[in-house]
Formats: structure tokens, C-alpha cells, sequence
């Protein structure tokens, strides 16, 4: 079962404007992550969170956790038509090992 | 470089005949995993390693397995493959749980 659930499915923006996604999962957690895959090649490990932070930045790319609704988000700023992908959130659980991912938002960026 | 390969990349074969997707990492990491990949349900993961020789379930389990002889090498197993076992799989490997570094896939045909 897929313990993370991003929100939307798709978004479509202009070049510049800032992009939201969203991301709910079900049980505790140890951190979360944030990935994006190009068109079916590999995921790329883009920012980490863990449970006992609230917020995170990496260039044009901010992160929050709110462990109490068990939400995150991923603001992407200034986006490019670069930024066009899936991004995916998955979770490290916090009472095993396994890592789940959600089934991602498609983000297009129009030139 | 640092990287996980996989092979092949492409494969397309029969139901019932057996076949092993190699993946190989150079980042000495300890936790290696596969998933799979499928239109609309994400990532979902099927075997993970913490270390040599320990090996545990994921997601998606049945009709695969595993072995982790050796830290680099963590091998994808299909038995007796099914046309349900059609997608697109994916090696990662990470020193944790933290950034995991993806293959570059494999996209797997059963017919």
C-alpha cells in the first residue's frame, strides 16, 4: 500500500510562477523525501526532511513537514521550463526499514 | 563515478522463463533496494537490503526475490515471470534510509 499521497496529479504553470505540491502519508514517520524523474529514467534525490524539522530550503526549492496533519509540501520558485517533470514524495517509516513513495505530481512548465 | 547500474535495460520475454536483472553500486552503501514503477500507482517497493546477507519484504513482494551476497551487488530475481510483472524497475542504493541514488531502470516486458 503507498503510504504517501502527492496532491495534484498534474500542475501546469508558466515559466516563472511558483509551483505547490503536496504530499499526505498515513503513519510516523523518520523523514521524508522529495524525488524527481525526467520521463521514466531514474529519480533523483532533490531535499530531505526529518521528523523533527518543520522546514527546509535548497535554491529555489522550499520544503515543509507538519507532522501533526502528516502533510508536507514542495514549493518550487521562479520555476523554468527545466523544471518540468513527476515529482514524488516518499516516506522513511519510523517502525521498519522500508521506504514508500507516493504516486507523484506532473508538473509542465510553459515556456 | 558514483553510480548504480542495472542490466539489461530493456528486456522483453516469455511467461515462465526465468531472469535476473543485475544491480551494482560503487558507493559502498549498506541499504539497496528495488522497486517498481507502473502508470498511476508510483513507486512501490518490492525487496530492500540493510546489509550483507539480510534481506527483507517490501511492498510488492510476490513473484520476485532477492539476494545480497555481496555489499555492491543486489540482484532482482524473477522465477517464473507473469505479464502482471510488466514495468518499468528500479535499483536504489543509499547509505541509510537518507538520499537514495536511483538506476537508470529497467523496463521489463512479459508476454
Amino acid at each position: 500500500s503507498q503510504q504517501g499521497e502527492e496532491d495534484p496529479q498534474a500542475l501546469s504553470i508558466q515559466e516563472g510562477e511558483n509551483a505547490t505540491m503536496n504530499c499526505s502519508y498515513k503513519t510516523s514517520i523518520n523523514n521524508l523525501q522529495w524525488y524527481r524523474q525526467n520521463s521514466g529514467r531514474g529519480l533523483v534525490h532533490l531535499i530531505l526532511i526529518r521528523s523533527n524539522e518543520r522546514e527546509k530550503h535548497s535554491g529555489r526549492l522550499r520544503v515543509t513537514l507538519d507532522t501533526s496533519k502528516k502533510s508536507s509540501s514542495l514549493l518550487i520558485t521562479a520555476s523554468r521550463a527545466a523544471d518540468t517533470a513527476s515529482y514524488f514524495c516518499a516516506t522513511a517509516l519510523y517502525n521498519n526499514n522500508d521506504m514508500r513513495f507516493g504516486a507523484g505530481t506532473r508538473l509542465t512548465v510553459k515556456p | 563515478e558514483a553510480q548504480v547500474t542495472q542490466n539489461p535495460r530493456y528486456l522483453i520475454t516469455v511467461t515462465g522463463k526465468k531472469l535476473t536483472v543485475t544491480c551494482s553500486q560503487n558507493m559502498n552503501h549498506e541499504y539497496m533496494s528495488w522497486y517498481r514503477q507502473d502508470p498511476g500507482l508510483g513507486l512501490r517497493q518490492i525487496y530492500y537490503s540493510m546489509n550483507v546477507e539480510v534481506t527483507d519484504k517490501g511492498d510488492v513482494p510476490e513473484g520476485y526475490k532477492v539476494s545480497r551476497k555481496e555489499k555492491r551487488n543486489f540482484p532482482l530475481i524473477l522465477e517464473s515471470p507473469s505479464p502482471n510483472q510488466t514495468s518499468l524497475y528500479f535499483c536504489a542504493s543509499s547509505p541509510g534510509r537518507d538520499e537514495q541514488f536511483f538506476g537508470p531502470g529497467t523496463r521489463l516486458t512479459v508476454l
